[in-house]
């Protein structure tokens, strides 16, 4: 059974302070990586995907991946009210062929104070 | 305004009733997907296609049905026998095959009166 694990949180943090958000998964082919942020009662919005070991910058968003400790992980720097939510990581399924499936994480809930 | 629509917003389901959710999308997408989201989990996979004509189940299946008869619609219906409807359903596409990337509708909440 493949599976994407998250902390469910909340984790929280003082606004202008780093977030860090992590995942774990468990199929080493995987290779493609993605966090969708979900406001509440809202659907997913996909905020970054990252591909390649290392650090992907977009914004106030680093997305970091290491393969070899099948570890994913988000970091916002300079927190904001507006950023409390639920990040969900997602990664895709390998092992069904090229089904474009993703098998996602619960989500980490994230609550920023002012 | 491209994107991906779903109707309605809310859904209420009487017992023995089936019930279908619209997904339309006008991103030229071949593959869509339906999930299923309870409160405080992740999404759940129903049914997926990669292209017309042609649709696979995913993890949860049994009580939904889908169809894919124009790449640009993906409805599902709630069946009789899912038992415990009550969910929030969420409708994705993608470029698929080689491309994981999937961008969501807006979504329906489904309520059992």
């Amino acid at each position: 059974q493949k599976e994407v694990e998250q902390n469910s949180g909340p984790l929280s943090v003082p606004e202008g302070a780093i977030a860090s958000l992590n995942c774990t998964y468990s199929d080493r082919v995987s290779q493609s990586f993605f966090w969708y942020r979900q406001y509440s009662g809202k659907s997913p919005e996909l905020i970054m995907s990252i591909y390649s070991n290392g650090d992907k910058e977009d914004g106030r968003f680093t997305a970091q991946l290491n393969k070899a400790s099948q570890y994913v992980s988000l970091l916002i720097r300079d927190s904001q009210p507006s950023d409390s939510a639920t990040y969900l990581c997602a990664v895709n399924d390998r092992g069904s062929g090229n089904t474009g499936k993703l098998i996602f994480g619960q989500g980490t809930t994230l609550q920023v104070k002012p | 305004d491209g994107g991906i629509t779903q109707s309605p917003k809310y859904l209420f389901r009487k017992e023995g009733q089936n019930v279908t959710l619209s997904c339309e999308q006008n991103l030229n997408h071949d593959a869509m997907y339906w999930y299923r989201q309870d409160p405080g989990q992740g999404l759940r996979l129903i049914y997926y296609s990669q292209i017309v004509n042609d649709f696979q189940k995913g993890d949860i299946a049994e009580g939904y049905s889908v169809s894919r008869e124009k790449k640009e619609s993906f409805p599902l219906t709630v069946t009789s026998a899912q038992k415990n409807p009550t969910a929030f359903y969420l409708c994705a596409s993608g470029a698929g095959w080689n491309e994981e990337t999937q961008y969501f509708g807006p979504g329906t909440r489904l309520l059992v009166l």
